[in-house]
């Protein structure tokens, strides 16, 4: 079970909005940036969102990511079929002195 | 940009050790950063192994660190991962990737990582 969770699926029609949660506690969120990965089949994770809520470039503005005490989401508008994958948060936790992944969520493009 | 390539057997015999390089290139990890061992077991999320700075200093997940080792060699520009005494739960793709830095914190996620190399343990 890991100190931070995500739900581990969501879904949502093409051109909907969708939004992935991650839930941890004052150790982690509640203190630190939280980052978020896109991961095809097979492939490594891609970094999607750093720091909180900071593209790299080449993502779309379309995609973004907020934090709240100890939570945070990551948002995806205008929803593609491309967009299908799993994401995965992560986060230093200070308790461990490391970081930490949450579960990971497989999106389904309907 | 900074590339890192994960390499060593895909096959593992049960109760042996794992042994895995990440090299890096485009960057002098005596330059500074952090470098981290990610392992995702099929199917599963993505379960974070440890990390190791320029001074040598490692940190290991705590469910793990009875059994990792991570070293570097600044003069190939290495990253190592060893793990002893493995089990078919051990069988997972492993990766090696680059922590971010921000105002001089190394308390940040990972922003660049290797392709994964995946490691079966079978006898």
């Amino acid at each position: 079970q890991s100190v931070v969770t995500q739900p581990p699926s969501a879904s949502g029609a093409p051109g909907q909005r969708v939004t992935i949660s991650c839930s941890g506690s004052s150790s982690n969120i509640g203190s630190n940036y939280v980052y978020w990965y896109q991961q095809f089949p097979g492939t490594a994770p891609k970094l999607l969102i750093y720091r909180n809520d900071q593209r790299p470039s080449g993502v779309p503005d379309r995609i973004s990511g907020s934090k709240s005490g100890t939570s945070a989401s990551l948002a995806i508008s205008g929803l593609r079929s491309e967009d299908e994958a799993d994401y995965h948060c992560a986060v230093w936790d200070d308790r461990l002195s490391g970081p930490v992944f949450g579960g990971g969520t497989k999106l389904t493009v309907l | 940009q900074v590339q890192l390539a994960e390499s060593g057997p895909g096959l593992v015999k049960p109760s042996e050790t794992l042994s895995l390089s990440c090299t890096v290139s485009n960057y002098f990890i005596s330059d500074g950063f952090y470098w981290g061992w990610i392992r995702q077991p099929p199917g599963k999320g993505l379960e974070y192994i440890g990390y190791i700075y320029r001074t040598g200093d490692p940190y290991y997940s705590p469910s793990l660190r009875s059994r990792v080792t991570i070293s570097l060699d600044m003069s190939k520009n290495q990253i190592f991962l060893s793990l002893t005494s493995v089990t078919a739960a051990d069988t997972a793709v492993y990766y090696c990737a680059r922590h971010a830095t921000y105002l001089g914190s190394y308390k940040q996620g990972l922003d660049s990582w290797g392709h994964g190399t995946l490691v079966t343990v079978s006898s």
